[in-house]
């Protein structure tokens, strides 16, 4: 079955600097994939939203792309800020409108 | 923030009574969703339904069951709770693309 992997030691970066996460996954490529943002004691928030004909995508301070080749996407926050400080979701298209998610890496954003 | 509510947002029970957790969304999507989140770890999809009268289990075995007798109403009931069932619930709706809106969750003790 598919499965998702995302680092789990959190990522700590300086205000300002960009940061990068990483998300794998082992099976087939999906039709899409996704990101969220998870703050504590909440839920999800979608961010973004790529597909498998797209390599990259843009909002704002966010970047994702999408290498069906590596069967990897990589999350990028410009000139982060304390408030970006949660946790960040991989999430991929498992058919039939169902979505299966990572279990997500925190990022810390030191002021 | 997304039109998605859960009620209670906490709670504690003892082990042998009978919970509905209640999720309600005012933006008339068809598709809904339960899934089970304990800390750190991903979001595991325990029910879903595509629209009124429509309800299918997930991938993570669960003793819940969930109706559907109104587009926006989509609750979940254990009939007899136990510590295994202590756990974020998170309730998510989806307009028909791969985008979720997820409610703010139930935080679930059973004693």
């Amino acid at each position: 079955s598919q499965k998702i992997e995302q680092n789990s030691e959190a990522l700590n970066i300086q205000e300002g600097k960009t940061a990068t996460l990483t998300c794998n996954y082992t099976n087939y490529s999906p039709a899409y994939l996704q990101w969220y943002r998870q703050d504590p004691g909440r839920g999800p928030v979608f961010l973004l939203l790529i597909r498998e004909n797209e390599k990259e995508k843009r909002k704002e301070r966010l970047k994702v792309t999408f290498d069906t080749t590596l069967k990897q996407s990589l999350f990028h926050i410009t000139a982060s800020q304390p408030a970006d400080s949660a946790t960040y979701l991989c999430a991929l298209e498992a058919g039939g409108f169902k979505t299966i998610f990572g279990a997500g890496t925190r990022l810390f954003v030191k002021a | 923030e997304a039109d998605i509510y859960q009620t209670p947002r906490y709670l504690v029970i003892g082990t042998g009574k009978k919970i509905t957790l209640e999720c309600s969304q005012t933006m008339g999507h068809d598709k809904m969703y339960w899934y089970q989140q304990d800390p750190g770890m991903e979001l595991h999809l325990i029910h879903y339904s595509y629209g009124v009268n429509s309800t299918e289990k997930g991938d993570l075995s669960s003793e819940s069951t969930v109706s559907r007798i109104r587009t926006e109403h989509f609750p979940l009931t254990l009939e007899s709770a136990r510590p295994s069932h202590t756990s974020q619930y998170l309730c998510a709706s989806n307009p028909g693309g791969g985008e979720q809106f997820f409610g703010p969750g139930t935080r679930l003790t059973v004693l």
